[in-house]
């Protein structure tokens, strides 16, 4: 079965410094890859996602991931972070089989920015 | 706002008890998905509905079900609850097969 590893269960910024949270996924076929956020007390929004073609991706509030294919990864990025990034970040992968599209979700990375 | 609700906001209830919960896709989406989120579990797929139909099954207990009506609301039904089935539940919706689009989530909270 597939599964999502994200190795940084909590990181901790000061406000401007750059960002970098890794995701990697186990497997060899075509995927579909997200990055959702989930403030405080809110629901899961979409930051970017990669179906095909470049493979540097621009999401929305300035952040950014690369898949590496070779590398089954996915990474977020953010040069620079503000205070209302704080939030838990979340990688997921879609295995596409027929109509059956469920996400696989890694485990979340909480962010904390520090004015 | 995603578009997407989903009713009650909270739910408290007993061991052994029966709930429902509902979800209203966004206009015109067709697919409708469950999601479960607990501290212990993390983020987990349960079922998913593609226009009435179920699509696919995830770590959904014998004890949940659900259904997507003509209309494509759709409602997850959690039964003999446990302590442990106090989580988040999500559901998320998508126009065919595309990006999934999540709701605001019921909190469950058995006692």
């Amino acid at each position: 079965a597939q599964s999502v590893s994200q190795h940084n269960h909590h990181v901790i910024l000061s406000e401007a410094a750059s960002l970098e949270l890794g995701c990697n996924y186990s497997y060899g076929g075509t995927v579909n890859l997200f990055w959702y956020v989930q403030y405080p007390g809110q629901h899961l929004q979409l930051l970017l996602k990669y179906f095909s073609g470049d493979p540097l991706v621009k999401g929305i509030k300035g952040f950014e991931a690369e898949f590496i294919k070779s590398k089954f990864s996915f990474n977020l990025r953010k040069p620079s972070v503000q205070w209302s990034d704080t939030a838990e970040y979340f990688c997921a992968v879609i295995i596409s089989s027929g109509s059956a599209r469920q996400l696989t979700f890694g485990s979340g990375t909480q962010l904390t920015v520090l004015p | 706002d995603s578009g997407v609700t989903q009713t009650p906001k909270h739910l408290i209830t007993a061991t052994g008890q029966r709930v429902t919960l509902r979800c209203s896709p966004r206009s015109g989406d067709l697919s409708v998905y469950w999601y479960q989120q607990s501290l212990d579990q993390g983020l987990q797929f349960l079922i998913q509905y593609y226009n009435g139909e179920e699509r696919a099954k995830g770590n959904i207990l014998e004890r949940f079900s659900a259904q997507q009506f003509p209309d494509l609301h759709s409602e997850l039904n959690l039964s003999s609850l446990e302590l442990g089935d106090s989580a988040l539940y999500f559901c998320a919706s998508s126009p065919r097969l595309d990006t999934q689009y999540f709701g605001p989530g019921t909190r469950l909270t058995v006692l």
